[in-house]
């Protein structure tokens, strides 16, 4: 099964509303990274987090390494909002430089 | 700021044929990554990079091979190209593997005729 497991796949918000994304991981997952792929394709990074929340204007992030997940809240939606938003799990350490990725929420929001 | 740059941003090819992609960083960053990208799946690890000559393998290295010819630029070859395949590559550097954040360049599309 998938290691890093997103939901919802996709997600439809009118502007204005909050929302909440999520990432499970079957991995020992030290660090997170949540990334935004907007429609021209460019994966821009929203958040790096060791266990604990962050907080970014309208975005806010937790990661929970016992319970093994993370999530994203979109306060106050805007139509910049709209993109693919991925997860990705690492492991602090060593050599290790894989990244696990999840397959993504397809976010729309509309007016 | 910095900015990652990847060429070309599309390319089209044949079968079978042998195919380069290129990738320069001007972060100063020691690791580099090369991703794929296929439609409704999440990126996946080709090889990467830990420093200037340094190649190491991910998930997904079987028909590619990988260059660091210095320590900003790090190329990706696909050996043979598959017919029909479509795929977007991402290049990608952090300051050390694993453990700090990832910028990506904006992608190379590939398709194969």
């Amino acid at each position: 099964g998938d290691k890093v497991k997103q939901s919802p796949s996709a997600l439809s918000l009118q502007e204005g509303t909050n929302s909440a994304l999520r990432c499970n991981f079957s991995i020992a997952a030290t660090t997170v990274q949540w990334f935004l792929q907007n429609p021209r394709g460019s994966l821009i990074n929203l958040f790096y987090l060791v266990p604990g929340t962050k907080e970014n204007g309208r975005l806010k992030s937790a990661f929970d390494s016992k319970e093994s997940y993370s999530t994203l809240h979109i306060r106050d939606a805007q139509l910049e909002d709209s993109g693919t938003y991925f997860c990705a799990a690492g492991r602090a350490g060593g050599s290790n430089a894989k990244l696990t990725f999840g397959k993504g929420t397809k976010l729309s929001v509309k007016s | 700021g910095g900015i990652i740059t990847q060429t070309p941003k599309f390319l089209i090819g044949q079968e079978g044929q042998k195919l380069t992609l290129k990738c320069q960083q001007n972060f100063n960053h020691d690791t580099m990554y090369w991703y794929r990208q296929d439609s409704g799946k999440g990126l996946r690890l080709i090889y990467y990079s830990i420093t200037e000559n340094d190649l190491q393998k991910g998930d997904l290295s079987e028909g590619y091979d990988a260059s660091r010819e210095k320590k900003s630029s790090f190329s990706l070859t696909v050996t043979s190209a598959q017919k029909n395949e479509m795929a977007v590559f991402l290049c990608a550097s952090s300051i050390l593997p694993g453990v700090n954040t990832l910028y990506f360049g904006a992608g190379t599309r590939l398709s194969v005729l």
